[in-house]
This record gives C-alpha cells, sequence and structure tokens, in this order.
C-alpha cells in the first residue's frame, strides 16, 4: 500500500497569513494527488484533484502543486473559514490511502 | 445539487452485522464509480471500497475484505455496505462518496454513525 505522509501535523495560524502543508507519497503517484477540507462533525470537501486542479466553488486563494511524490497544499490570505483540518488522499492505486491530517488553528 | 444521504447505521454487537443504504440523487448515479470510506472517532480518514458504475468491479482496503460488500442498485440510484463479523474498531462515521475526474472522491453524504460495542 502506498503510505501518505503529512506534514504538520498541526499548525497555528492568524488570518491573512500564507500557509503550506506538505504529503509525501512511499512511491511515484504522478499527479494522482487530491487535498480535502474537514470540519468538525462534517463531511471532508475537495479542494484539489489532481495535485493542481482546484474544484468548482473552492475560492481561488487554495493552490496545490507537485508531481511524483512530493505534493503541497498552500492557502494564500487566510480566511476565519479556512480553519479546519486538511488531508491528502492518493488515487493512484487502490487501496487508496489518506494522508494522517493536518490541523489548522487560529494562532 | 449533488446529494447523498446515509442510513442504516447504529448499535451492534461485536461478530454482528449490518447494513448501510446510501440514496444518491442530484446526478446521474449510474455513470459514477462510488465509494465507502469512514472516519473512526477522533481519527483520520479510511477508504474502505469502491464499485464500477455497472458493477461488475470492486475493490476493497485489506482490513474489511472478506467481510464487507459494496453493492448498488442503479434502478433505485442506492449504493450499498453489507458489514458482516463486526468488529470494536469497526467503530466509525461511515461515509457514501462519488468519484469524479481522475477517480477523485468529489462530493460525500453526510455520514452515519456505526458502533461495534457489547
Amino acid at each position: 500500500d502506498i503510505q501518505m505522509t503529512q506534514s504538520p501535523s498541526s499548525l497555528s495560524a492568524s488570518v491573512g497569513d500564507r500557509v503550506t502543508i506538505t504529503c509525501r507519497a512511499s512511491q511515484d503517484i504522478t499527479n494522482w494527488l487530491a487535498w480535502y477540507q474537514q470540519k468538525p462533525g462534517k463531511a471532508p470537501k475537495l479542494l484539489i484533484w489532481a495535485a493542481s486542479n482546484l474544484h468548482s466553488g473552492v475560492p481561488s486563494r487554495f493552490s496545490g502543486s507537485g508531481s511524483g511524490t512530493d505534493f503541497t497544499l498552500t492557502i494564500n490570505s487566510l480566511q476565519p473559514d479556512d480553519f479546519a483540518t486538511y488531508y491528502c488522499q492518493q488515487a493512484n492505486s487502490f487501496p487508496r490511502t489518506f494522508g494522517q491530517g493536518t490541523r489548522l488553528e487560529i494562532k | 445539487e449533488v446529494q447523498m444521504v446515509e442510513s442504516g447505521g447504529g448499535l451492534v454487537q461485536p461478530g454482528g452485522s449490518l447494513r448501510l443504504s446510501c440514496a444518491a440523487s442530484g446526478f446521474t448515479f449510474r455513470s459514477y464509480w462510488m465509494n465507502w470510506a469512514r472516519q473512526a472517532p477522533g481519527k483520520g480518514l479510511e477508504w474502505l471500497a469502491n464499485i464500477k458504475q455497472d458493477g461488475s468491479v470492486e475493490y476493497y482496503v485489506d482490513s474489511v475484505k472478506g467481510r464487507f460488500m459494496i453493492s448498488r442498485d442503479n434502478a433505485k440510484n442506492s449504493l450499498y455496505l453489507q458489514m458482516n463479523s463486526l468488529r470494536t474498531e469497526d467503530t466509525a462515521v461511515y461515509y457514501c462518496a462519488r468519484d469524479g475526474h481522475q477517480l477523485t472522491i468529489d462530493y460525500w453524504g453526510q455520514g452515519t454513525l456505526v458502533t461495534v460495542s457489547s
């Protein structure tokens, strides 16, 4: 199985900050990577697909990059609504696997 | 609007069985791969299984292979998860989810809680 490792596990930031979350795959997944946002008690929401494509309706302050084994999610100008947990997931092979999550908290 | 509503969760004893259902609407259900995923309390997300549009192909994570079975009824726009030989570690919120671009899950249901406890 492909292991997905996110860093950091948690992050404190302020409204207006720029933050970057990284995700590393244990083997080459080309660009078969997605990013999700999840708030407590709610279902995850897709942000980015194919490493860098913004899902419909997602604000442009979110962006994704990377290929192969190393990927990043960047959030520019953090908004209050962005404080949540973020997960990466590989869709290159089965079983699909998620990173352990990055909790983004208000500083 | 894409919508998926799970049902069938509840309290079950270890070794017991449960069947989850997912009613889909707002899209052409028969055209999409569909998934089940779960999240144990306070833990991360775990993908469980998915099924091809016509039901001819299924994939499972090892932890549920042989115990859980995914199925679908395109005439009813419904997805199912039959769960047998349940263990305490199967306690989680179970989500129904649709595959979109590049076989990426693009929409999730709100989830249904399954608690396995004596």
